[in-house]
């Protein structure tokens, strides 16, 4: 089945030790998307792919980075995690921008000790 | 902007009927609606494209009013797998990309 995965499903790091997360995808969507969710809260955009066009919120952090380098496969990098920086990590993809649906990955919840 | 979901939280029995509203500040392209249960990924349930759209999906129905940048989210007969929190997510106008989510309503369904 085309689908969305993320790994690893569950990571702890230490404080500032850089952390990378990845996800894939099978579904050759054009677009993908990070989101941090923490808990209770809505799911919250850190910064998405238009293919190779990289889109940065204005509010994401610059401790947070992306790679993108191909289709199928988009990184995120923490370069000095906190305490705060624990969440869960949502990547989701979609085939365009505008009037289609996000397909999301099962989520890497990371753990800052 | 973040939209605004009505209510935070709704308890149900099983067979009863919800509404989940959701209301932006802001001109509105597009909405989505996802649930999510507790330590699981948003699973999408619709997108509404335009203006006065309706669409269902079994006993799950949405509609947009895009007049008043509004939309809602009928749950019918509920059902025990329908407990989750349920966001509705906005696209403003403009090719960017972002998805703005509102901040969720807690559904719980008991039998």
């Amino acid at each position: 089945d085309a689908m969305v995965i993320q790994n690893p499903r569950y990571q702890v790091t230490q404080f500032g030790k850089p952390v990378t997360l990845s996800c894939s995808q099978t579904l050759n969507h054009n677009v993908m998307y990070w989101y941090q969710q923490k808990s209770s809260q809505a799911p919250k955009l850190l910064f998405h792919y238009y293919d190779k066009d990289f889109n940065n919120e204005a509010d994401t952090p610059d401790n947070f980075q992306s790679r993108r380098p191909n289709t199928s496969f988009c990184f995120l990098d923490i370069r000095s995690p906190g305490l705060g920086d624990a969440a869960m990590y949502l990547c989701a993809t979609s085939r365009d921008r505008q009037g289609y649906e996000q397909y999301f990955g099962p989520g890497t919840r990371l753990t800052v000790t | 902007q973040q939209p605004v979901q009505s209510p935070q939280a709704v308890i149900l029995r099983e067979g009863e009927d919800a509404v989940i509203n959701c209301s932006s500040s802001k001109a509105l392209y597009s909405v989505h609606w996802y649930r999510q249960k507790h330590g699981e990924a948003p699973v999408f349930l619709m997108i509404l494209l335009k203006g006065g759209e309706q669409k269902g999906h079994e006993k799950i129905s949405a509609s947009f009013n895009e007049k008043k940048q509004q939309s809602s989210l009928y749950l019918t007969a509920s059902q025990l797998s329908y407990s989750g929190t349920y966001f509705c997510g906005t696209h403003g106008s403009g090719n960017t990309g972002k998805l703005i989510f509102g901040q969720g309503t807690t559904l719980q369904v008991k039998p």
